[in-house]
């Protein structure tokens, strides 16, 4: 069981589709993640939300468009992606420390 | 130089070994470090925290040296349900909010 929740689990989509991922915390946190993870590498931030205000953009393409409405909820919308797009996609939440993860939505782009 | 650097394993030992794992950071200025466990095809979870005095949690321990930017994570008398892949974490930002990983370093052990 976990206190962040993801949604779908996993996804296959094709390079013209528009998709949304969504992220729910219970925890109370206060920030909000999206972390991708792509075989051989390390996680690779990519978001930051702290507030809801966004605090960090890791260098990620314009074709993902993260979206956080409240300090709850989390999305990361999905557009014209490219097969190296895809990974697993984690949501994490943190307050004060280490983060929590949900168990991830992971993409299969074609 | 990559900014969190691990030891690229894998670890292969058995039951009841000693284990270390190293760790090195780049970014002088980080303030908060940790150790997770992730498990395969699942999410990292949060293993423990590393302090500046160094902590035990039950079989685990984990070293910081600030001076030569360095951590550590030893297992002792490891289990089965110890293979894993185990990431070191740092934090990038005065806020701590940018947590960043290394590649992590996987375990195996055997009976």
């Amino acid at each position: 069981e976990t206190g962040v929740t993801q949604t779908p689990r996993h996804l296959v989509m094709g390079m013209t589709n528009k998709k949304s991922l969504k992220c729910e915390q219970h925890l109370g946190h206060n920030a909000m993640y999206w972390y991708k993870q792509s075989a051989k590498k390390p996680l690779e931030l990519m978001f930051v939300y702290n507030f809801k205000e966004q605090t960090e953009n890791n260098s990620v393409p314009s074709r993902f468009s993260p979206e956080c409405p409240n300090s709850s909820h989390l999305f990361l919308h999905l557009h014209t992606l490219q097969p190296e797009d895809s990974a697993l996609y984690l949501c994490a939440s943190s307050q004060d420390g280490g983060l929590f993860f949900g168990e991830g939505s992971r993409l299969t782009v074609l | 130089r990559k900014e969190v650097e691990q030891d690229p394993g894998p670890f292969n030992v058995p039951e009841g070994a000693t284990v270390a794992f190293n760790c090195t950071y780049s970014n002088s200025a980080s303030q908060s470090f940790f150790w997770y466990r992730q498990d395969c095809r699942k999410e990292p979870k949060l293993l423990m925290s590393v302090y500046s005095s160094g902590n035990e949690d039950g079989r685990f321990t984990a070293q910081l040296n600030r001076a030569s930017q360095y951590i550590s994570l030893l297992i002792r008398d490891s289990k089965l349900s110890d293979s894993a892949t185990y990431l070191c974490v740092v934090n990038s930002n005065q806020a701590g909010t940018a947590l960043i990983f290394g590649k992590g370093t996987t375990l195996s052990v055997s009976s």
